[in-house]
């Protein structure tokens, strides 16, 4: 059965220091997107990404984010410069269209943890 | 805008009795409304969603979950608990044209013997 995949599973930086989350959505997928969950908190909404270009972003998407399809297969979520706050599970989507009864799927997380 | 509580952070059953896991939702427009699931150290895997059809929706292990929008509630359900159950459970729900998730704060269940 196909899957969301990330890369790295953890991923541990110093503050201020550019990080790079990558996933694999669903090959026929055509929407993408990110969330973060920090430790104890709920899943909150980054991103949605939608033939190549963001379609809605939260507030917590602020300039210090940034996010690319760089290739035909890769969905990377880019922190330019990590704060403490910025530590916790990012999580990959892919939805294959927008429809009522379509589903979002999930990668298994990049745990992130910036010292 | 749209919100989900989630009442329980935890919730502990036993193996073999009922699971009621609860969620409530607030949306200016018809929602549509998912359960996730989570296990250790793994991704958030679909168990059910609610999508205007019928309102009571059967998911994968033997969940389901009743729509009330009377109630604005989709609670989850399931007749008998198992081990393997135990994990991390959303309640999310999307609105209107919006495609984003927004999700409760979870409730962990733990399935004792």
């Amino acid at each position: 059965e196909p899957e969301v995949t990330q890369t790295p599973s953890h991923q541990v930086t110093q503050m201020g220091q550019e990080v790079i989350l990558r996933c694999v959505p669903i090959s026929n997928h055509l929407y993408f997107y990110w969330y973060r969950q920090i430790l104890g908190q709920k899943v909150e909404f980054l991103v949605s990404f939608y033939n190549n270009e963001i379609s809605e972003k939260s507030e917590i998407f602020d300039d210090q984010f940034s996010v690319e399809r760089p290739d035909g297969s890769n969905f990377t979520l880019k922190i330019r410069s990590t704060k403490l706050e910025d530590s916790a599970m990012y999580f990959c989507a892919s939805m294959v269209d927008r429809g009522s009864t379509d589903t979002q799927y999930f990668g298994p997380g990049t745990r992130l943890t910036v010292l | 805008a749209q919100s989900v509580t989630q009442l329980g952070s935890h919730v502990s059953v036993s193996e073999g009795a009922l699971v009621l896991l609860r969620c409530n939702y607030s949306s200016s427009v018809p929602p549509y409304l998912f359960w996730y699931v989570q296990y250790p150290n793994q991704g958030l895997q679909l168990l059910l969603k609610y999508t205007s059809a019928a309102t009571l929706v059967k998911g994968i292990n033997g969940f389901e979950a009743e729509f009330k929008k009377s109630e604005t509630s989709f609670h989850l359900t399931k007749p008998s608990a198992h081990m393997s159950d135990a994990a991390e459970y959303f309640c999310a729900v999307r609105s209107g044209t919006a495609s984003k998730l927004t999700f409760g704060t979870g409730t962990r269940l733990q399935v004792t013997l």
